[in-house]
């Protein structure tokens, strides 16, 4: 069974930072792209990252570019999201998602306030 | 950007009714490599989106043929036949042929 466990939510204040991780498992970790996806409170989901399954490349839409990051560790099944600057828009819950959208995790919740 | 525009926002049917969702892309959703990346997800109240359309008209393991997706180009559409009481949530549609957008997302209510 497929399953996407994210950790490292919470309430965070403006400009700080917070990193979260996701742990993989019952596939081949490294055969498969990764992502996270986001959704704020009673809206809809946007793309936050993306990695290669080797961790060569990343993307990322302009709204978190250059204050996210996302990585992983393939020998220890586990994608990360490095999230600085972080802002109020930021606020949301986070989807680990396997990079063929087939499986996402129960997601975590990061708020941004003061 | 890819813009996904979903319709309806909401739409409310009658057990074992059917109905369809709209998503149109304001580009063409054809890859180069010869792939259309349009996928439908559904997300029940309380939980994650689940997969269960993918590439326009192939669904994801587990998902019951009551659900077919159709279309090509820049217009699709997702298709709910003998709705049942499970199925109510709200559907998104996604691509994933250029940096991967999401329509806004369609509720449907049970009558």
């Amino acid at each position: 069974e497929v399953q996407l466990v994210e950790t490292g939510g919470g309430l965070v204040q403006p400009g700080r930072s917070l990193k979260l991780s996701c742990v993989a498992s019952g596939f081949t970790f490294n055969n498969y792209w990764m992502s996270w996806t986001r959704q704020a409170p009673g809206k809809g989901l946007e793309w936050v990252a993306s990695i290669t399954n080797s961790g060569g490349s990343t993307y990322y839409p302009d709204s978190v570019k250059g204050r996210f990051t996302i990585s992983r560790d393939n020998a220890q099944n586990t994608l990360y999201l490095q999230m600085n600057s972080l802002r109020s828009e930021d606020t949301a819950t986070y989807y680990c998602t396997r990079g063929d959208w087939a499986y996402w995790g129960q997601g975590v919740m990061v708020t941004v306030s003061s | 950007d890819v813009v996904m525009t979903q319709t309806p926002v909401s739409l409310s049917v009658s057990l074992g009714g059917q109905v369809s969702i709209s998503c149109r892309s304001s580009q063409s959703l054809v890859h180069n490599n010869g792939n259309t990346y349009l996928s439908w997800y559904l997300q029940k109240p309380g939980q994650s989106p689940q997969l269960l359309i993918y590439k326009v008209s192939n669904r994801f393991s587990g998902i019951s043929d009551r659900f077919s997706g159709s279309g090509s180009g820049t217009d699709f559409t997702l298709k709910i036949s003998r709705v049942e009481p499970d199925d109510l949530g709200v559907y998104y549609c996604g691509q994933g042929t250029q940096y991967p957008t999401f329509g806004s997302g369609t509720k449907l209510e049970i009558k």
